[in-house]
């Protein structure tokens, strides 16, 4: 079974516009990370947000923030007031269990950003 | 600010060659990672390393080795270089596994 699942390919988003990003994970561990990266056609990953599984507040960073639901097991970025500078690929990814232990990236969804 | 870098941004191989990859971070970070990267696969654990001379081996490490001698470098290893090598490697570090990764420019290796 896949471990993070994007299920969103290729979304658009009007500028100005807030777009949700869609992000499950699976795991059987208590205690886990979950993080959102950006990488622009320049090829950079970009660390934009975390959230820990005890976390009882949904991280914010700016204009992004996740929609952490724990029973759901999904872990949504959400970006407020898109702009074009936004258009990019997004990663989901997480860190199961402690120290040691490997990281699991989904497949991406490229976010186009319309004037 | 950390950074990452990667010994080379683009690189092209003949199938046989043996291939190096360096990675060198400048923050003292614990963690490093190998990972590639290929459209509509995502991101990729290769290896990753937890300190010194240790390894640990990620979804797909058949093909490769990895060397961390010291703490700042990661290599990763083509034995023998085969075209469905070819993609964009990413390597990353992080201070210790619960912290975010940060991230190399990539490098693009195609082998012939």
């Amino acid at each position: 079974a896949q471990k993070i699942t994007q299920t969103q390919p290729g979304m658009f988003v009007q500028e100005k516009e807030a777009v949700t990003l869609d992000c499950t994970y699976d795991t059987s561990d208590q205690s886990y990370g979950l993080f959102w990266y950006k990488q622009p056609s320049s090829g950079e990953m970009i660390f934009l947000i975390y959230q820990g599984s005890y976390d009882e507040q949904n991280a914010t960073e700016g204009r992004y923030s996740l929609n952490f639901q724990k029973a759901r097991k999904s872990a949504n970025l959400v970006i407020s007031a898109s702009q074009l500078g936004d258009s990019a690929m997004y990663f989901c990814a997480m860190r199961e269990g402690g120290a040691g232990n490997q990281f699991y990236f989904g497949t991406g969804t490229s976010l186009t950003v319309i004037p | 600010d950390v950074k990452v870098t990667q010994s080379s941004r683009y690189l092209v191989k003949r199938t046989g060659e043996k291939v190096f990859l360096e990675c060198v971070q400048d923050m003292d970070h614990e963690n490093m990672f190998w990972y590639r990267q290929d459209p509509g696969l995502g991101l990729r654990l290769i290896y990753f390393s937890y300190d010194v001379k240790m390894k640990e081996k990620g979804d797909i490490p058949e093909g490769y080795s990895v060397s961390r001698e010291k703490k700042e470098r990661f290599s990763l290893i083509l034995e023998s270089a085969s075209t469905n090598q070819t993609s964009m490697y990413l390597c990353a570090s992080s201070f210790n596994t619960y912290n975010e990764q940060f991230f190399g420019p990539g490098t693009r290796l195609t082998v012939l």
